[in-house]
């Protein structure tokens, strides 16, 4: 089974804190993604990694930023964490093959809470 | 700007009924769409997918519809069971891997 594993369930931090989630998966997986959860507003990209050390921006970076140093571990990065960050946060990953359209394994998501 | 649409927040449904799930797109590029499933507490699970090719695929009690000229795909969940009871999202792609995702609907089943 695929298993996809974020550091935390909960994070209570505050404004202007640096805020790390980790994300780990173990099907070797070359794509990762980065997602935030809101209300009325559905699954929303922030980042994701086809390969070590790249990334690309999705439809919402700002705020944000990524690490992929190994192919396992995408890491996503809240340099000056605000309130408007107040999210669940979900990590996924996929295989890139070639003309396939491949299914996103989720991780179970993170709650992240900025006062 | 949302390029996938799920009109409905929420849906009630009584055990054993149909349960019909609606999403509609904007971006004509899409090629390939996916429901997921998620429960409280836990990430999103793939469900059924449909790609563009295709009017229907069946996958036990989900069905999925694709109606390419109304931009428009519904799922089918025939019958009804209490497990059923969650957060239902349509997801859209115009390439291998990188999804659009609808802001969900949720499902009640009521027994």
């Amino acid at each position: 089974d695929v298993k996809v594993t974020q550091s935390s369930r909960y994070l209570v931090k505050r404004t202007g804190e640096k805020v790390f989630l980790e994300c780990v998966q173990d099907m070797d997986h070359e794509n990762m993604f980065w997602y935030r959860q809101d209300p009325g507003l559905g699954l929303r990209l922030i980042y994701f990694s086809y390969d070590v050390k790249m990334k690309e921006k999705g439809d919402i970076p700002e705020g944000y930023s990524v690490s992929r140093e190994k192919k396992e571990r995408f890491s996503l990065i809240l340099e000056s964490a605000s309130t408007n960050q107040t999210s669940m946060y979900l990590c996924a990953s996929s295989f890139k093959l070639a003309g396939a359209h491949n299914e996103q394994f989720f991780g179970p998501g993170t709650r992240l809470t900025v006062l | 700007d949302q390029q996938v649409k799920q009109n409905s927040p929420s849906l009630s449904v009584q055990e054993g009924r149909i349960s019909i799930l609606n999403c509609d797109y904007t971006n004509s590029m899409f090629d390939y769409f996916l429901w997921y499933k998620k429960y409280p507490a836990e990430g999103p699970t793939f469900l059924i997918s449909i790609s563009s090719i295709k009017d229907k695929n069946e996958d036990g009690r989900f069905t999925v519809f694709l109606n390419k000229s109304a931009k428009h795909l519904s799922l089918h969940i025939v019958p009804s069971q209490p497990g059923d009871s969650a957060v239902y999202f349509c997801a859209a792609s115009e390439n291998d891997y990188k999804l659009s995702f609808g802001a969900g609907t949720t499902v009640t089943v009521r027994a």
